[in-house]
């Protein structure tokens, strides 16, 4: 089946510190691949997406490429601020054929401590 | 452009009870979920629609929980009696497909800022 997983939190960092957040999946066909984050109090956001092996997604300094060879899609940035403190999500959709529901993995919190 | 708007934002209510949370989703968008996010089983999908047409309830925790979508612009999900395991954040959100080809190619969810319900 088609699944998300996404490397234990949480994570706590200092401030400018380089940051890397695991995810592998699992996925028939040729799925897209997302972050999502979630700020306190606040619903999820798109951060950055995929949808084909090799793309590079970027946005607000954080990076994350599509590896189909290791089915997996890391998100980095290269220093952190306090403002990225937040629970990231990675998520796919699995199939470009057919609209499918988003499958989401569990989450990372992050805390970044000045 | 608003974007998905939830109601109420905080709900406490008595065991027992009917609660309803309300959702406007983007304009024009064509598909709506929602989705329930606790500590313990993180996020879940509820149910989904597709133009006003629910597609997958399986996600529905039981018959207490019902939602609907009597048009584009309006969802709710009801859930009566209300019972204090049901207490957590419950997110609307939206998203556009249409007849984008390939379907389902990086389509963007837009999530409201979610209802906070604490069952007592």
């Amino acid at each position: 089946g088609n699944s998300v997983t996404q490397m234990e939190g949480p994570v706590t960092l200092s401030e400018e510190a380089f940051l890397t957040i695991n995810c592998t999946y699992t996925a028939t066909g040729y799925p897209s691949l997302f972050w999502y984050v979630q700020y306190p109090g606040e619903g999820l956001q798109l951060l950055l997406k995929a949808t084909k092996a090799d793309d590079k997604g970027s946005n607000k300094g954080f990076e994350a490429t599509y590896r189909k060879e290791t089915t997996s899609f890391h998100l980095e940035k290269g220093s952190v601020q306090v403002s990225d403190s937040a629970v990231y999500f990675c998520a796919l959709t699995p199939s470009k054929t057919s609209y499918d529901k988003v499958i989401f993995g569990p989450g990372t919190s992050l805390s970044v401590i000045p | 452009d608003a974007g998905v708007i939830q109601s109420p934002r905080h709900e406490v209510t008595e065991m027992g009870q009917e609660v309803t949370l309300r959702c406007k989703p983007i304009s024009g968008h064509d598909y709506l979920f929602w989705y329930r996010q606790t500590m313990m089983r993180g996020l879940e999908l509820l149910i989904y629609f597709n133009n006003n047409v629910p597609i997958d309830d399986s996600g529905m925790p039981e018959d207490r929980f019902s939602a609907k979508m009597p048009n584009a612009s309006f969802s709710t999900l009801k859930i009566q009696p209300s019972e204090p395991r049901d207490s957590a954040v419950y997110f609307c959100a939206s998203s556009l497909v249409g007849d984008r080809l390939p379907l389902g190619s990086g389509n963007t969810i837009y999530f409201g800022e979610g209802s906070w319900l604490t069952v007592v």
